[in-house]
């Protein structure tokens, strides 16, 4: 059984610019949640997707976006970068809405 | 609104001792999860624990137990036998039929051999 991955691991980007992270899904599990993860604070729920529709949203602005794909694995983009986004991304997978979520290493977004 | 509050920063616990992680919570919600993730230094998120609010009962994994006090909404996590790999951030989490997980800001947990 595979676990969730995510790529890349790391990355650097300008304030501005855009960005793709994914997310690979645990075999089985369709539903996958995003979470921003800044240094020393919890993770604050972004965005989760069920059957390739978006299930639910936290308190982040529309320049964060996202997909699911047939396979259940997921995208986030965020548009028009900012400082504040430097944070680690996780993403986690789960076999319904509210399952057990299984997490991904996550992706170290910088943002200069 | 739901809200998880995790009032220990940091914790530390001698190598076989035992350790106690403090978590209250709040949530107008009758039928509710809780959870405790650890955070290692390698950043992927591992489940250590979780309890079903309708369970009376204290869930305990190996040497990780659950104090839960449903009347105090509070949910504190026991820590036996401590070991060098048990060091980590400890993230008490909540999720209530929703979509959504609220964690807290985590406690961080030193083993000193």
């Amino acid at each position: 059984e595979t676990g969730v991955t995510q790529s890349p691991t790391h990355l650097i980007k300008t304030r501005g610019q855009q960005v793709t992270l994914r997310c690979s899904s645990q075999s089985g599990h369709n539903t996958v949640s995003w979470y921003q993860q800044a240094l020393g604070q919890g993770p604050q729920f972004i965005f989760q997707y069920y059957r390739e529709e978006e299930n639910g949203r936290g308190n982040f602005p529309p320049r964060f976006s996202g997909l699911q794909f047939p396979n259940y694995s997921s995208e986030l983009n965020v548009n028009a970068l900012e400082l504040d986004d430097s944070a680690l991304y996780l993403c986690a997978s789960s076999l319904a809405s509210w399952g057990e979520q299984f997490f991904g290493p996550g992706t170290r977004l910088t943002v200069l | 609104a739901q809200t998880v509050t995790q009032s220990q920063p940091e914790m530390s616990v001698q190598e076989a001792e035992t350790v106690t992680l403090s978590c209250t919570y709040d949530t107008s919600e009758s039928d509710y999860y809780l959870f405790w993730y650890k955070q290692p230094p390698s950043r992927q998120m591992i489940l250590v624990i979780r309890q079903e609010a309708y369970k009376q009962q204290n869930a305990t994994e190996n040497r990780f137990s659950v104090n839960f006090q449903k009347a105090a909404k509070s949910f504190s996590l026991k820590i036996s036998d401590s070991q060098l790999g048990d060091a980590a951030m400890y993230f008490c989490a909540l999720t209530s039929g929703t979509y959504k997980y609220i964690f807290g800001t985590g406690t961080r947990l030193k083993v000193l051999a």
